[in-house]
């Protein structure tokens, strides 16, 4: 048990559909995250929140949107996938303001785009 | 910028061989160097850190020291076992980042598989 809990695991999406990746951490944490994870690839990071404020966003196509409603959770919405978009979606969490406080992460979801 | 490269993997061990994993940075000033590891199934986790040159960071049997004159941060371990199967992730934050945890630089990660 990490803490940090992410649904679903799995999802397979066609182009043209919406849905919403779920991810909630118990730990108290002030900080979320999403990274993108590709095979032979870097982990690359997407959001980050910082206590319900938006802090970063690496120039991620808008067909991908965040939403975190309290420090717990963190949403991401997704809509009008392309194939490329098929990876391993990983939500972390950590307590800013503590220098090199580890990162928390999920098992994550493994999406699919037909 | 800030970069790190890891040794290609896949790495393919028999249990108790000796493991290394080659893990080099680029940055400016004295960064804080990670490696995490990722279980199948699973996401990441905090494996073990050092914060200044010449550090040496330890747990469950892994090693890394902060070589700051070859810029690495190479992870050893003398004897592997099959539970260690997993991808490994080298990464740095740099410095002055003043707790701003987001700013982690990872590595491609190389998945070791350890046989009996």
């Amino acid at each position: 048990e990490t803490g940090v809990t992410q649904t679903p695991r799995h999802l397979v999406m066609g182009m043209t559909n919406k849905k919403s990746l779920k991810c909630e951490q118990h730990l108290g944490h002030n900080a979320m995250y999403w990274y993108k994870q590709s095979a032979k690839k870097p982990l690359e990071l997407m959001f980050v929140y910082s206590l319900e404020e938006r802090v970063e966003n690496n120039s991620v196509p808008s067909r991908f949107s965040p939403e975190c409603p309290n420090s717990s959770h963190l949403f991401l919405h997704l809509h009008t996938l392309q194939p490329e978009d098929s990876a391993l979606y990983l939500c972390a969490s950590s307590q800013e303001g503590l220098i090199n406080e580890k990162l928390f992460f999920g098992s994550g979801t493994q999406l699919s785009v037909l | 910028g800030n970069s790190v490269t890891q040794m290609e993997g896949p790495v393919t061990l028999s249990e108790e061989a000796f493991l290394t994993i080659n893990c080099t940075y680029t940055a400016t000033g004295y960064p804080s160097l990670f490696w995490y590891v990722q279980y199948p199934g699973e996401g990441l986790q905090l494996l073990l850190k050092a914060t200044k040159a010449d550090d040496k960071g330890s747990n469950k049997g892994f090693e890394a020291t902060y070589r700051k004159e070859t810029t690495s941060f190479h992870l050893e371990k003398g004897s592997v076992q099959v539970s260690d199967s997993a991808v490994y992730f080298c990464a740095l934050s740099p410095p002055n980042s003043g707790g701003s945890n987001y700013k982690l630089t990872f590595g491609k990660g190389t998945l070791l598989t350890v046989n009996p």
